[in-house]
């Protein structure tokens, strides 16, 4: 089974401060890599897709490592509406011949005031 | 635009019992999934539809049917419910191939008895 692991935390962090997270992915073949977030007992909503230039979105930076195959979110500032989980997921073609996500366990971040 | 959403938010089964969870999506996104979470495990594919007319079993299938009713409506269903089958089913959907974004609904709470 490909498998996507994590960290789960918690991480307790203050606002403001900056914290990053990591997962390893088993799937060498991968192609595509996402981290997705939730929001207690919500559904998972992309914040962002990461490519292999890395990438940035405000406050969010993601990064792929594809040689170590692991994948990094970096959240800076942090903000009390940042408390969710993090999903890490990577995309390839499964033993069938389909494409298809696999999703970590994800990390559980609490920004506290 | 309601995006993905899901019937019902929640339900109770005896052991045995069958149900259809229903899903509709207004994107007009091609392709449509079915996950589980469960506590301490990362979403886990059961079921995909690729276009309408296709499905394809994922990670998890037994236990599961499906219908792809048009391009619209993804429906899931238990023929004979498991207490194993007590889970958070979300639906999904992506413009095309799961290498793109998927938006997930609202998730449906089911408790097998």
């Amino acid at each position: 089974r490909k498998e996507v692991e994590q960290d789960p935390g918690p991480f307790n962090v203050p606002e403001g401060a900056t914290v990053a997270f990591n997962c390893t992915y088993s799937n060498s073949a991968s192609q595509s890599f996402f981290w997705y977030r939730q929001d207690c007992r919500k559904e998972p909503k992309l914040l962002m897709s990461v490519y292999s230039s890395g990438n940035e979105d405000g406050r969010f930076t993601a990064q792929l490592n594809r040689a170590s195959q692991y994948i990094s979110l970096l959240i800076r500032d942090s903000k009390l509406s940042d408390s969710a989980t993090y999903l890490c997921v990577a995309g390839g073609y499964s033993g069938a011949g389909s494409y298809q996500l696999t999703f970590g366990k994800g990390t559980k971040l609490s920004v506290i005031p | 635009n309601a995006g993905v959403t899901q019937t019902p938010k929640f339900q109770v089964l005896k052991t045995g019992q069958s149900m259809t969870l229903q899903c509709a999506q207004d994107m007009n996104h091609n392709s449509m999934y079915w996950y589980r979470q469960d506590p301490g495990m990362g979403l886990r594919l059961i079921y995909y539809s690729a276009s309408e007319g296709t499905t394809d079993k994922g990670e998890v299938p037994n236990g599961y049917n499906v219908s792809r009713l048009n391009k619209r409506e993804f429906s899931l269903r238990l023929e004979s419910a498991a207490p194993s089958q007590t889970s958070v089913y979300f639906c999904a959907s992506s413009e095309r191939d799961p290498s793109y974004e998927q938006y997930f609904g609202p998730g449906t709470r089911l408790t097998v008895t």
